[in-house]
């Protein structure tokens, strides 16, 4: 059963600093890992997907990178701002591809 | 254009009673998906529909739960007997295929007294 943890759990940083959120899985065999962001009360959005075969992605002041070898990702978030303020999710595709399985998040908090 | 639809936005149902959640996806997504969202936890895979039928409906937690999406679009996920632990955030997805991005719902906050 593939499971997914995040670390840390909260993170409070003040504005400007470079950041860096950990997502790890135990089994290496997925389609796909996506970061998703989550505002309070709100669905979730997608920031980055990553294909298996892929080693990042980047958009904006975001990148994501993944080793499936040792079932680690991490998103990087540079000059973070009180914007970006929110949880941020790591899910993988594995199984029949048609379930993600999510980790329990990092909440961000971006101080002035 | 028009996001993932989710109706109510909130609901509160008295332990026992028979509730229905509504999801309108994006417009030509083939792919639609139910997901479960208890406070602090991340979003738990209930069932995914590819067109009208259910592809994967392994994540269900009993015989209480069912979903359906007759046309293909609109989907309606429905609890009978409803109990106090079935409080959450049911949240629905859809995407344009399968392993692609998925497009998130707000969310309906169920609460069950």
């Amino acid at each position: 059963k593939q499971e997914v943890t995040q670390i840390p759990a909260a993170l409070s940083v003040p504005e400007g600093e470079n950041l860096v959120l950990n997502c790890s899985f135990t089994d290496s065999a997925i389609y796909n890992l996506q970061w998703f962001r989550q505002d309070p009360g709100k669905g979730l959005t997608s920031l980055l997907l990553i294909q298996s075969s892929q080693r990042e992605q980047t958009s904006g002041r975001l990148n994501a990178s993944l080793d499936k070898s040792s079932g680690r990702s991490t998103l990087y978030i540079a000059a973070s701002q009180p914007g970006d303020s929110a949880t941020y999710l790591c899910a993988v595709l594995t199984g029949t591809a048609s379930k993600l399985t999510f980790g329990t998040g990092t909440r961000l908090q971006v101080t002035l | 254009g028009a996001g993932v639809s989710q109706t109510p936005s909130n609901k509160v149902t008295e332990k026992g009673k028979y509730v229905e959640l509504r999801c309108d996806p994006i417009s030509g997504h083939t792919a639609l998906y139910w997901y479960r969202q208890s406070l602090g936890q991340g979003p738990e895979f209930l069932i995914y529909f590819q067109g009208t039928g259910a592809a994967d409906d392994s994540g269900l937690p009993n015989d209480r739960f069912f979903a359906v999406r007759p046309e293909g679009s609109v989907s309606t996920l429905k609890i009978q007997r409803t109990e106090r632990g079935d409080s959450a955030v049911y949240l629905c997805a859809s995407s344009i295929g399968q392993g692609l991005p998925l497009h998130f719902g707000n969310g309906t906050r169920l609460t069950v007294t």
